[in-house]
């Protein structure tokens, strides 16, 4: 039984550069969060979707980023334009409506130079 | 004040030792609660899930403590393998999201 997909697995760009990070949700899966993990801040929540529809995008830092669910099968997180302070593990975990905890993909590393 | 907090450690404890770790939690709606462990360059995973009459899973005991807002896990018997990050997480009823402490490390030592 597949996880939680996400690509790429790591991701080495340039400063200014558009970054999208892609995630596939466990099939039947209701809600999908993004999250960032780095040393300093832990793992902050991003944006979280039910049912395709953003409930909470509160954690997303500026308007470099931004986040899709476009079907319950995949959505994305774009950074435009990039930048190094970006530089984490961004991390997408999908839940279904008849639990509680969330499941975790590998996430994708991402280092902006 | 952060939502959810802990201590960072790191916690050195020999093999075989008990130790605990505590986490704490501002929003009093919280209405679900886990630890989860993530080891090195990992995904984070579910450990258990945490209860409010306390609950066991082997050699790891979970409570929760509504009252002081705090939740608590035991681990007994410490094995080598334990050694990772343990993160508190709080559900909130209201929207679902899932709010994730900055995680306890644990090394346990030959």
């Amino acid at each position: 039984d597949a996880g939680v997909i996400q690509s790429p697995r790591h991701e080495v760009t340039e400063m200014g550069q558009e970054v999208t990070l892609r995630c596939k949700p466990i099939s039947g899966h209701n809600s999908l969060f993004w999250y960032r993990q780095t040393m300093m801040r832990g793992l902050e929540l991003l944006i979280y979707f039910n049912n395709n529809v953003p409930i909470d995008d509160s954690g997303m830092p500026e308007d470099r980023f931004s986040a899709k669910m476009p079907n319950a099968s995949f959505s994305t997180l774009k950074i435009q334009p990039s930048e190094p302070r970006d530089s984490a593990v961004y991390f997408c975990a999908s839940r279904p409506d008849s639990a509680l905890e969330a499941f975790f993909g590998q996430g994708t590393r991402l280092t902006v130079v | 004040r952060k939502e959810v907090e802990q201590d960072p450690g790191p916690f050195n404890v020999p093999e075989g030792a008990t130790v605990a770790f505590n986490c704490t939690y501002s929003n009093s709606a919280s209405q679900s609660f886990f630890w989860y462990r993530q080891d090195c360059r990992k995904e984070p995973k579910l450990l258990m899930s945490v209860y409010s009459s306390g609950n066991e899973d082997g050699r790891f005991t979970a409570q929760l403590n509504r009252a002081s807002q705090y939740i608590s896990l035991l681990i007994r018997d410490s094995k080598l393998s334990d050694s990772a990050t343990y993160l508190c997480v709080i559900g909130s009823g209201n929207t679902g999201k899932l709010i994730f402490g900055q995680g306890t490390t644990l090394q346990v030592k030959p």
